[in-house]
């Protein structure tokens, strides 16, 4: 079965620090794979996305992924984190599942920034 | 372009009462999904439909019905809702084979 696992519940960085957020999946072939940041009181906005081709991939906002096959990760990453960037983000396995397309989320991690 | 709308944003329930929350799509996209979002849980797939008049079960179905009546549109039902049930409500849809696009969220609190 899909399962995504994001082992960071909290983050704390300070404005204008690199970022990392991890990310690790379970999942039998090779997976479709997402980035979403959710802001406080919004839905689910798609920040990247990896399906085949170059392991890293760039997104919105400044962020990039890479996929590494053999860790079974997909950790974003951002070189200087913004004060508007706090939100929560959350890694997510796209894939078919008993003859369905299904997406697995992780658990989040939200992200504070200091000034 | 509106994207998933759902209906109502907020809404406060009593134990025991019922509402429908509503989804609507306006991307023509097959797939529709609910999920509930609980802190500390991410989101957990409710139900699903792969195209009109189909639904199934997702990984918490308990206490929950669907209904894919036309294309566009996919609604949750809280038949006799419970303090469990409090949560915020996301609807999305999928082609499939690329990301989910989200709606806004729906706020539910069951008292």
């Amino acid at each position: 079965a899909q399962s995504v696992t994001q082992p960071d519940i909290h983050i704390t960085v300070s404005e204008g620090a690199s970022l990392e957020l991890r990310c690790n999946y379970s999942y039998g072939a090779t997976p479709y794979l997402f980035w979403y940041v959710q802001s406080p009181g919004q839905g689910l906005q798609l920040l990247l996305k990896y399906f085949s081709g170059d392991t890293l991939v760039q997104g919105i906002k400044g962020f990039e992924a890479e996929f590494k096959r053999s860790q079974s990760s997909f950790n974003l990453r951002k070189p200087s984190v913004h004060w508007s960037d706090a939100a929560e983000y959350f890694c997510a396995v796209g894939g078919e599942e008993g003859g369905t397309y299904k997406y697995i989320f992780g658990t989040g991690t939200r992200l504070k920034v200091l000034a | 372009n509106a994207g998933v709308t759902q209906t109502p944003k907020f809404r406060v329930l009593k134990t025991g009462q019922s509402m429908t929350l509503l989804c609507a799509q306006d991307m023509n996209h097959e797939y529709m999904y609910w999920y509930r979002q609980d802190p500390g849980m991410g989101l957990r797939l409710i139900h699903y439909s792969v195209g009109e008049g189909t639904t199934a079960k997702g990984e918490v179905p308990d206490g929950y019905n669907v209904s894919r009546l036309k294309k566009q549109n996919f609604l949750l039902g809280l038949e006799s809702a419970a303090p469990s049930q409090t949560s915020v409500y996301f609807c999305a849809s999928s082609p499939a084979d690329t990301e989910a696009f989200f709606g806004q969220g729906t706020r539910l609190t069951v008292v």
